[in-house]
């Protein structure tokens, strides 16, 4: 959806690098959401933010960070890569009013090495 | 917490033939469910989305079934197309609601001339 771009779409780096990923959003939504994916694994949560203010950790947090600069930006940061952390990260995007529909980006394929 | 089943193997079919995807649930009654399409490489695209109170919902082609009593929705393609072959997902919400989804691993469908 070109309402949800990511940046970078690729990215290799090595063990021990800080690197961001960031999200932006035109669709106007409230809610934005990181998740990676690995294979046999589906779509896992990482963090999550309701508004500007409010940053919320998912299912597996440790190892990143987040930063909600404003209503349609919302950045992930891996502060030390680790190779475990090679996989496709994902944003989403969803709305209170038709609140159970997420959104998604187009991804970034991250390779640590 | 819920825990979500999609069958992990591929489901190879023959074009214009009807295709059907599992999702099994467990440990709680979700208050709806969706159904995403997802393509190599690519983020998430939301098909349907059907509530505990309704039994079938239909797009198109889609059709989507709930039954609350067995914990599983089924997802059927009919006349499928070889431009159906993907990954399907499904979600649901945490008990009591809101917007955090669990998704299942997915099943990936190929639709054969």
């Amino acid at each position: 959806d070109a309402d949800v771009t990511q940046t970078p779409r690729n990215r290799i780096t090595k063990t021990g690098k800080r690197i961001m990923l960031e999200c932006s959003q035109t669709k106007g939504h409230d809610r934005m959401y990181w998740y990676r994916q690995d294979p046999g694994l589906g779509l896992r949560l990482i963090y999550y933010s309701f508004d500007v203010k409010d940053i919320n950790k998912g299912e597996i947090s440790d190892g990143y960070s987040v930063s909600r600069q404003a209503q349609a930006k919302f950045s992930l940061s891996l502060e030390s890569a680790i190779p475990n952390q090679t996989a496709l990260y994902f944003c989403a995007t969803s709305d209170r009013t038709s609140q159970e529909t997420q959104y998604f980006g187009p991804g970034t394929r991250l390779l640590v090495l | 917490s819920q825990k979500i089943e999609q069958n992990s193997e591929a489901l190879n079919i023959q074009e214009g033939k009807t295709a059907t995807l599992t999702c099994n649930y467990t440990n709680y009654s979700p208050a709806y469910l969706q159904w995403y399409r997802q393509d190599p490489g690519r983020g998430p695209v939301f098909l349907l989305l059907i509530r505990e109170n309704e039994k079938e919902k239909r797009k198109e082609r889609l059709k989507v079934t709930f039954d609350t009593t067995l914990k599983q929705s089924l997802f059927h393609i009919t006349a499928s197309q070889p431009a159906d072959s993907a990954t399907y997902l499904c979600a649901l919400p945490p008990p009591g609601g809101g917007n955090k989804l669990t998704f299942g691993t997915g099943t990936q469908l190929k639709v054969e001339l």
